[in-house]
């Protein structure tokens, strides 16, 4: 059964940029009906969708934070990686990774990452 | 820019029904979003409820179901217990590679 987890550093500054790695157990990030995702959600606030990779292909971003998101994929490591730059407060809140999972003709995301708390503070 | 709606919360009083709903702020939500309903308690991660308009995820409870109602998705829960007080998101693909989550719905057993 996959399992995703969230890693990178809890506290970032503000301007700099802001990177985590999510690690996939449990089955092959290369596999052809997934493609991987960050969400993100401020404290007491909704969900918030950053970007979504396939192993191949172009990533898909979040058009209001595509000039500062990059993800990337590892395949030899079975992760895969968010970059946002030059962040300020208002990019602090939980990190989520999650699997978009494609079967019989739907799509879905499963698993979840248990998240990572973010803080963009001087 | 493609908004996704959802009520902001609703009350239900244990044992009762309860439809919870996910829009678009233009146009109708078909089986061509792929809607998808997500269950958060606080400080946890989301939970997948349901997919595929009407599949529950492993372990999901038949009270839940989904379907599509007029021109948004649904969630209802059928005999709602107090552990279904939770927060509730749906996510819509609208295209181009792109997901909206809708801004949830805080549901109260009481």
């Amino acid at each position: 059964q996959v399992q995703l987890q969230e890693s990178g550093p809890g506290l970032v500054k503000p301007s700099q940029t802001l990177s985590l790695t999510c690690t996939v157990s449990g089955g092959s990030i290369s596999s052809g009906s997934s493609s991987w995702s960050w969400i993100r959600q401020p404290a007491g606030k909704g969900l918030e969708w950053i970007g979504r990779i396939y192993t191949s292909g172009s990533p898909n971003y979040n058009p209001s934070l595509k000039s500062r998101v990059t993800m990337s994929v590892d395949t030899s490591k079975n992760e895969f990686s968010l970059k946002l730059s030059s962040v300020t407060a208002a990019d602090t809140a939980v990190y989520y990774c999650a699997r978009v999972f494609y079967s019989s003709g739907w799509y879905w995301f499963d698993p979840w990452g248990q998240g990572t708390l973010v803080t963009v503070s001087s | 820019q493609t908004v996704v709606t959802q009520e902001p919360s609703f009350s239900v009083s244990p044992g009762g029904t309860v439809t919870l709903t996910c829009g678009l702020n233009s146009g109708s939500v078909s089986t061509t979003y792929y809607p998808s309903w997500y269950q958060q308690t606080p400080g946890q991660a989301p939970r997948t409820l349901i997919y595929s308009t009407n599949t529950r995820s492993s372990g999901v409870p038949d009270r839940f179901s989904g379907s599509i109602l007029g021109n948004k998705a649904a969630l209802t829960i059928t005999g709602a217990q107090a552990d279904d007080e939770s927060d509730y998101y749906c996510v819509l693909y609208v295209g181009s590679g792109i997901w909206v989550f809708g801004g949830g719905t805080k549901l109260t057993v009481l």
